[in-house]
């Protein structure tokens, strides 16, 4: 079966970091997205991962490794504006589909 | 670059009623979008996918004949819900996929349009 799990809700305090995980079980795998999604709006592209390993791209980072089916996004020096849901989602070789997770709603405090 | 634009980003409308939703593409080519459908706090669902001048392809349990897709160039698909009744009321929004781009397997998403039926 096809499985995306992440944690429901996360908080965090302004300054520090935090690593959002995602596990998945999927038929089929090309590559693995995160996204950012705030409220009432459309997710935004953060990163992709397709092989093993950390793509960083400023104070967002994320990880992937294809054998344990686990992927991070680490979020670096929080700032307030960062609270919003965080969606993995995995593209399925040969559909170009993507299977969202349940997304992880990250709250950062001052 | 990869903007993706939705219209209208609200309506409101009667029981009974058409309504049409647009998704463009502004900046890049998609010859493959994507229908979602979103609850409130809750993750994306799939509706379908929409291939540029062919038929759209459903997921499961979604009614093609209630949610009819028009895919009628690479920079415009149309979602339209036809005799919308108050359970269609929900937060639908596309996505395209860029041809050209380092990674096409990307989805780039529109603002999202919300739908309420009264």
């Amino acid at each position: 079966g096809q499985n995306i799990d992440q944690p429901t809700e996360m908080t965090a305090t302004e300054g520090a970091i935090v690593q959002i995980n995602c596990t998945y079980q999927t038929s089929g795998f090309n590559g693995l997205f995160w996204y950012q999604q705030h409220a009432g709006e459309a997710p935004t592209f953060l990163s992709y991962n397709v092989l093993d390993g950390l793509e960083e791209k400023g104070r967002f980072s994320s990880f992937l490794s294809r054998s344990k089916g686990y992927s991070y996004l680490l979020l670096k020096e929080l700032q307030m504006k960062d609270s919003a849901s965080y969606l993995c989602a995995v593209s399925r070789s040969g559909t170009y589909k993507y299977i969202f997770g349940t997304g992880t709603r990250l709250k950062v405090l001052a | 670059g990869a903007v993706v634009s939705q219209h209208p980003s609200r309506v409101i409308c009667k029981s009974g009623t058409s309504v049409k939703i647009e998704c463009r593409s502004l900046d890049f080519q998609a010859t493959t979008m994507f229908w979602y459908r979103q609850f409130p706090k809750k993750s994306l669902m799939l509706m379908a996918t929409s291939n540029e001048g062919s038929k759209a392809t459903y997921e499961q349990g979604v009614e093609k004949d209630k949610f009819l897709i028009n895919h009628a160039s690479l920079t415009l698909s149309t979602l339209t819900v036809t005799s919308a009744h108050p359970e269609d009321s929900s937060f639908y929004i596309c996505s395209a996929r860029d041809i050209v781009g380092r990674n096409t397997d990307t989805q780039y998403f529109g603002p999202g349009t919300r739908l309420t039926v009264l």
